[in-house]
């Protein structure tokens, strides 16, 4: 099994800020996605890590792993209004790739 | 267009009656799996499917039933539901991407009430 901590589960800031979302894991793993969630939507995919020190950036997301400290980051770089919405982070062990461990989520309101 | 489809997308039942809530998709993946949503808990997996015959089962299986016939569907069976199953549910399918990895595709999710 594998507990995924995200925090913080709730984060209000001001347009034009940078902050970031931590997500922690319990135990091995390689591989660590992100995924977006609007209210009252389904989920979007935003980004697949898949080795120690990956790295990869979407417009004003960046998310980063760092499997040795089993700690990925999404890196939210002069927030805009339109990046509100519940950003969960999940990850698979390195036992079994098809199973999937969800975040609890971070709730983001970007407030003009 | 590359989607997936589930249905009903609402369902409010009573406890006991069976159900099932489909999921389709158009994008010939070999991953399909399923989850459920509750306020506070994020998503939790109930079965997965690696293709068509082999499923196993998530972390949380107790009370659902699973089959994969056939490449593009992956229905969700409750046999008897209850009350603690009310939850929004979400089927997702899953392109490799890259080694033994999956990037997810989810569906519209379905909102199930019983009653």
């Amino acid at each position: 099994e594998l507990k995924v901590e995200q925090n913080p589960l709730f984060l209000s800031m001001q347009e034009g800020k940078n902050y970031t979302i931590y997500c922690n894991y319990s135990t091995t793993s390689d591989r660590l996605y992100w995924y977006r969630q609007d209210p009252g939507k389904s989920l979007e995919s935003l980004f697949v890590l898949l080795s120690n020190g990956a790295v990869k950036q979407e417009g004003r997301l960046m998310a980063s792993l760092d499997t040795k400290a089993r700690l990925s980051t999404l890196h939210i770089t002069a927030a805009v209004h339109d990046l509100s919405a519940t950003y969960f982070c999940a990850g698979t062990t390195v036992y079994n790739f098809n199973k999937f461990y969800f975040g609890s989520g971070t709730k983001l309101n970007v407030k003009p | 267009e590359a989607q997936v489809t589930q249905n009903p997308r609402y369902l409010i039942t009573v406890t006991g009656k069976k159900l099932t809530v489909t999921c389709s998709q158009n994008m010939n993946h070999e991953y399909m799996s399923w989850y459920r949503q509750d306020p506070g808990l994020g998503l939790r997996q109930i079965y997965y499917s690696m293709n068509v015959e082999v499923t196993d089962k998530g972390d949380v299986p107790e009370g659902y039933k699973v089959s994969r016939k056939e490449k593009r569907n992956f229905p969700l069976i409750l046999e008897s539901p209850s009350p603690n199953q009310t939850s929004l549910y979400f089927c997702a399918t899953g392109r490799n991407s890259g080694g033994p990895s999956y990037e997810q595709y989810f569906g519209p999710g379905t909102r199930l009430t019983v009653t």
